[in-house]
């Protein structure tokens, strides 16, 4: 069965300190995978994706995800967090199929960011 | 480029009531998804469309949800009777027929009391 596990339900760091938001998946086959962001009474923005190909993907707002076959893991990292960074972040996976868009989210990870 | 739009943004209503959302995609997405997000949960894909057509609709509860999506553009999700557990936000999202990036709309958020 197709699932997503992050471990972490709440992260706080400090403004300027480097993040790591963990990641696992279970899936048939070879996923999409998605890192979403959602702020307060938004909806998600796509922060990144990983396909195929490089397996360190970069995003917006200077994310980065390493997706590692080995580990099903494709984890969130920044090296300097900022303020504006507070949000809950969603890991995402999704079907190769060009039909079934399904995709199945993590229960997310709130980060809070001290100044 | 306009985003996903959605409406209303914020619903309150009694058990047993009926309420609908309307979502209206980014111009030219052929494919449209309603997810519904509880309190402290990921998004869970409630139906896809592609065009006017349901592709996926296995995990809506067809006993008191419905969805539409005439002439292929915008959509309605109809709740009918609401129940407490249907408290929730209500995500839009649409795509590209074909391509596997979804985007997001603020949202509904549904209270019911």
């Amino acid at each position: 069965a197709q699932s997503v596990t992050q471990p972490d339900i709440h992260i706080t760091v400090s403004e300027g300190a480097s993040l790591e938001l963990r990641c696992n998946y279970s899936y048939g086959a070879t996923p999409y995978l998605f890192w979403y962001v959602q702020s307060p009474g938004q909806g998600l923005q796509l922060l990144l994706k990983y396909f195929s190909g490089d397996t360190l993907v970069q995003g917006i707002k200077g994310f980065e995800a390493e997706f590692k076959r080995s580990q099903s893991s494709f984890n969130l990292r920044k090296p300097s967090v900022h303020w504006s960074d507070a949000a809950e972040y969603f890991c995402a996976v999704g079907a190769r199929s060009s039909t079934l868009g399904r995709l199945y989210f993590g229960r997310g990870t709130q980060l809070t960011v001290w100044p | 480029e306009a985003g996903v739009a959605q409406s209303p943004r914020y619903k309150i209503i009694e058990k047993r009531q009926s309420v609908a959302f309307w979502c209206n995609p980014i111009s030219g997405h052929a494919t449209l998804y309603w997810y519904q997000q509880i309190l402290g949960q990921g998004p869970k894909l409630l139906i896809q469309f592609q065009n006017n057509g349901v592709v996926d609709d296995s995990q809506l509860p067809k006993d008191r949800f419905s969805a539409e999506r005439l002439k292929g553009v915008d959509s309605t999700l109809k709740i009918q009777p609401a129940k407490l557990e249907d408290s929730a936000v209500y995500l839009c999202a649409s795509s590209l027929q074909g391509q596997e990036t979804q985007y997001f709309g603020p949202g509904t958020r549904l209270l019911v009391l």
